[in-house]
């Protein structure tokens, strides 16, 4: 099976830059996407295929994959930001593979 | 605009069963998978499985077999989930989605609590 790791928390300075990581093996080799859920809503989708902003996400959200990590990159931080973000990928074994997710505090 | 609807919350007790929905609308219902997901208290989203909406034909994840039933009523673009025997650790909430890679757009989930 594959696995995704992701830290269990970030935290962020209001109007600075979170990063954000996902590791998996040779993980450069597969789309990531990510997924953003704020307190007691549902998960939104906020990048797709490692660097794509689905309508209505900020251009403050960005990202990159090389290697054997992939990043979510938030820029200019906003209370509004604060949520768990999750990483997944497919897998051919595994199907959907999510990372373990990361709490965000701004 | 692409809507996932779901069903209100449940409570439950043990070893009973609950039938989840997930209502679809705006766009083609049988051009995307359905995603199940779960969230427990104080987990991550866990991937349960999906639907096939062309064919009926479901996948589940490792930790989902047996219990879980995905099924579909494509005359009313509605998927469907089933838990029987539930148990206290079935206690979560319950998101469909729509689309596997990636899911683009979830319903609102669905709060299960299972309780004696």
């Amino acid at each position: 099976s594959y696995d995704l790791t992701q830290p269990l928390s970030v935290s962020v300075a209001l109007g600075q830059t979170a990063t954000i990581s996902c590791g998996g093996k040779n993980i450069e080799k597969r789309n990531v996407h990510w997924i953003q859920q704020k307190s007691g809503q549902a998960p939104v989708l906020v990048l797709y295929k490692d660097v794509n902003r689905p309508s209505g996400i900020p251009e403050r959200f960005s990202g990159s994959n090389s290697g054997n990590t992939a990043l979510l990159t938030i820029s200019r931080a906003e209370a509004g930001d604060e949520a768990d973000y999750y990483c997944q990928v497919w897998d051919s074994s595994s199907y959907v593979v999510l990372g373990g997710g990361t709490k965000l505090t701004v | 605009q692409v809507q996932l609807v779901q069903s209100g919350s449940e409570l439950k007790k043990p070893g009973a069963s609950v039938t989840l929905s997930c209502k679809a609308s705006g766009y083609s219902f049988i051009s995307y998978t359905i995603n199940w997901m779960r969230r427990a208290p104080g987990q991550g989203l866990e991937w349960m499985g999906w639907i096939n909406t062309n064919d009926g034909k479901a996948t589940y994840a490792q930790d989902f077999t047996g219990r879980f039933v995905f099924s579909l009523d494509t005359s009313v673009n509605t998927a469907y989930l089933e838990i029987s025997s539930l148990k206290m650790e079935d206690t979560g909430i319950y998101y469909c989605a729509r689309g596997l890679n990636p899911a683009d757009y979830w319903g609102q989930g669905t709060l299960v609590t299972v309780s004696p």
